[in-house]
């Protein structure tokens, strides 16, 4: 079956726009997770979202952060006002509720922020 | 903040030689996780361990966990031109939320 998508693949951005990050994730997986890796970094958590429960959004690094999931399918990552800091890949990751919680991950959004 | 904590952060070996990676954690955890990562993209699941196992074996990996050093190590057997990779440990503490450490990059020589 398809795995999990992200869109767009690149993104290049001035200062100062909205940008908008896509993920699809597998049909059937519940948990749907957002993380940032910096260049030479691993992976920092940012947003877990699990079926209609409220999310987890202990790691949104700031209020210009934010994401949304439709029910158990479409997310997007929104950053607002983006800085040079927010340059990074962004990886969506999805995994089933019923365990053993292994993720699967998409290809990520490489966001260039100039 | 970081859970885990691989070790080295760089590894270069040639062919055919074993390469062995090892993860350190703070807290107690209810499973440990090992990924790869090819050019920076997405991370592809390895092998999971238990907190109540100690030693599991897929194919050419094999992975320890000692809780009471709360460690792991991750040992590629053999290696292959294509295990040339960035590798993560991570951790879950009974939530999905997964916590990963830095990872060691791992370079194979022909």
């Amino acid at each position: 079956g398809a795995g999990v998508s992200q869109s767009p693949s690149n993104k290049v951005t001035e200062k100062g726009k909205d940008v908008e990050l896509r993920c699809d994730p597998i049909s059937g997986h519940t948990a749907l997770y957002w993380y940032r890796q910096r260049l030479g970094q691993g992976l920092e958590f940012l947003i877990y979202f699990q079926g209609n429960s409220a999310p987890d959004k202990s790691g949104l690094p700031s209020d210009r952060f934010s994401a949304e999931r439709t029910g158990e399918s479409v997310s997007t990552l929104t950053i607002q006002r983006t800085q040079q800091e927010d340059s990074a890949v962004y990886l969506c990751a999805s995994s089933l509720w019923t365990g053993p919680y292994e993720q699967y991950f998409g290809p990520g959004t490489r966001l260039t922020v100039t | 903040s970081q859970q885990g904590e691989e070790d080295p952060q760089a590894l270069s070996i040639q062919e055919g030689e074993n390469a062995t990676m090892n993860c350190s954690y703070k807290t107690s955890i209810n499973n440990l996780q090992w990924y790869r990562q090819n050019s920076g993209r997405g991370l592809v699941h390895l092998i999971l361990i238990r907190s109540n196992e100690r030693e599991k074996h897929s194919g050419r990996l094999r992975v320890t966990l000692d809780t009471s050093k709360k460690s792991s190590s991750l040992l590629i057997t053999a290696s292959r031109a294509a295990d040339t990779a960035s590798y993560f440990c991570a951790t879950s503490t009974g939530a999905q939320k997964l916590v990963f450490g830095q990872g060691t990059r791992l370079t194979i020589n022909p």
